[in-house]
């Protein structure tokens, strides 16, 4: 089955400053990449996704990034506010369900 | 956009009762539900697949006499911790793929907190 990992699992950046995370996944037949964004006690949230078929995808500050050589996924924020502060999860879809990475709690220092 | 329900948000309960957990497509068919369990400062792990009119698929490690899984509609999904004890106490949530023109969009229920006593 499908195998994703996520680093890293906790970043702290201040302010304006940008944040990166990165997911690796072991199926080469998954096709469809989420991101999620999970506040303490609620649901996950979409925040953005791309397909395999696309390289780049950007949504105001946020971007994600796919090389589907290397099998890697990278999500971007620019510009970081403190409401940005959330738990980040990548997923992918290989076979109609979500694998989910670890998880990455990031910090926004005002 | 696509709202998935759940029911209750909350539970409290004994050891050795079972709790239900009900999971519903608000405003779209979903033939295909998933449950979730995350414990905190953990990631959501995959339990079951929900077929609406087959039996439900369990991962790995899932006992599925234990944790009873019923999609009764295209729009409900039920799952029921059955004999329910302190290790089971977990967040449960579930989610609904919706079709759309080039991709599966998944979206999450409000989740259930669980706290077996």
């Amino acid at each position: 089955g499908e195998n994703v990992e996520q680093h890293p699992s906790t970043l702290s950046v201040q302010e304006g400053d940008s944040a990166v995370i990165k997911c690796t996944y072991s199926d080469s037949a998954s096709n469809y990449f989420p991101w999620y964004k999970q506040e303490l006690g609620k649901r996950p949230q979409l925040i953005i996704d791309i397909r395999s078929n696309v390289g780049e995808k950007k949504d105001q500050r946020i971007a994600v990034t796919l090389n589907k050589t290397a099998k890697h996924f990278s999500l971007h924020i620019t510009e970081t506010q403190p409401e940005d502060s959330a738990v980040y999860f990548c997923a992918a879809n290989g076979v109609g369900q979500l694998t989910f990475g670890s998880g990455t709690q990031l910090t926004v220092l005002p | 956009g696509a709202v998935v329900s759940q029911h209750p948000s909350w539970v409290i309960c004994k050891s050795g009762t079972s709790v239900k957990i009900e999971c519903r497509s608000l405003d779209f068919q979903a033939t295909t539900m998933f449950w979730y369990r995350q414990f905190p400062k953990q990631s959501l792990m995959l339990m079951a697949t929900s077929n609406e009119g087959s039996k439900a698929t369990y991962e790995q490690g899932v006992e599925k006499d234990k944790f009873l899984i019923n999609h009764a509609s295209l729009t409900l999904s039920t799952l029921t911790v059955t004999s329910a004890h302190p290790e089971d106490s977990s967040f449960y949530i579930c989610s609904a793929p919706r079709s759309g023109r080039d991709q599966e969009t998944q979206y999450f229920g409000p989740g259930t907190r669980l706290l077996v006593l």
